[in-house]
């Protein structure tokens, strides 16, 4: 079984350019994490979609952050324009969204790795 | 807010070694806890879960115990070997949030 893909797997951008990650969850799942992860430091959500539905994205900076999961399977984070302090590692994961109160593991895809100049 | 801590920061010891990892979290009323394992330049890749209910886990050479009430889990590894060297977090859920510890990095020397 495939896991979680994430393309670009790393990318380097210039301030103030817009950039884009994708990610395409494992087939079945139907909850998708995005998570940003700065050095030496633990995840933290920034948007979870149920099916093509944005639940949670209370931690998203919307100034600049934009998300979408059309027709509930891919989905692409955006940031237009990207900041110096952007540059980290984004994190997409997914579940089934089959029992509720947070029972479920989270399976992460590999990340994508972005360094702003 | 939970605030999850994670001591040591970093660990190095000799292979053949058991390994002990600490997670202490502030707010008891979690679904459940999770270990990850993180390996340079990659994703995160789920150990252990603990739920609420229960005390602890245990798949292979790795346990995980789980103290809700004071707020703790511990990871062991026993006898470490190379191919465990590599960051551990632990998460804390609360409903569908994670909650995560900054890690802890493992080095076992051969």
């Amino acid at each position: 079984e495939a896991g979680v893909v994430q393309s670009p797997r790393y990318k380097i951008i210039e301030k103030k350019q817009p950039v884009a990650f994708w990610c395409n969850p494992i087939s079945g799942h139907n909850t998708l994490y995005w998570y940003l992860q700065n050095l030496g430091q633990g995840p933290e959500l920034l948007i979870r979609y149920e099916n093509e539905e944005a639940v949670d994205d209370s931690q998203l900076p919307k100034d600049r952050f934009s998300a979408e999961r059309l027709k509930g399977v891919d989905s692409t984070l955006k940031i237009q324009p990207a900041e110096l302090g952007d540059s980290a590692v984004y994190l997409c994961a997914s579940s089934l969204g089959q029992t509720s109160g947070g029972q479920e593991t989270q399976y992460f895809g590999p990340g994508t790795r972005l360094l702003v100049l | 807010k939970q605030e999850v801590t994670q001591i040591p920061a970093a660990l190095s010891v000799p292979e053949g070694e058991n390994l002990v990892l600490n997670c202490s979290f502030t707010d008891s009323a979690i679904y459940n806890l999770q270990w990850f394992r993180q390996d340079p330049g990659k994703g995160l890749t789920s150990l252990l879960l603990i739920q609420s209910s229960q005390r602890e886990q245990t798949s292979g050479r790795l346990n995980a115990s789980l103290d809700k009430s004071s707020g703790r889990s511990t990871l062991y590894i026993a006898a470490s070997q190379p191919g465990d060297s590599a960051t551990y977090l632990c998460a804390v859920s609360d409903d569908y949030k994670l909650s995560f510890g900054a890690g802890t990095t493992v080095t076992v020397r051969a």
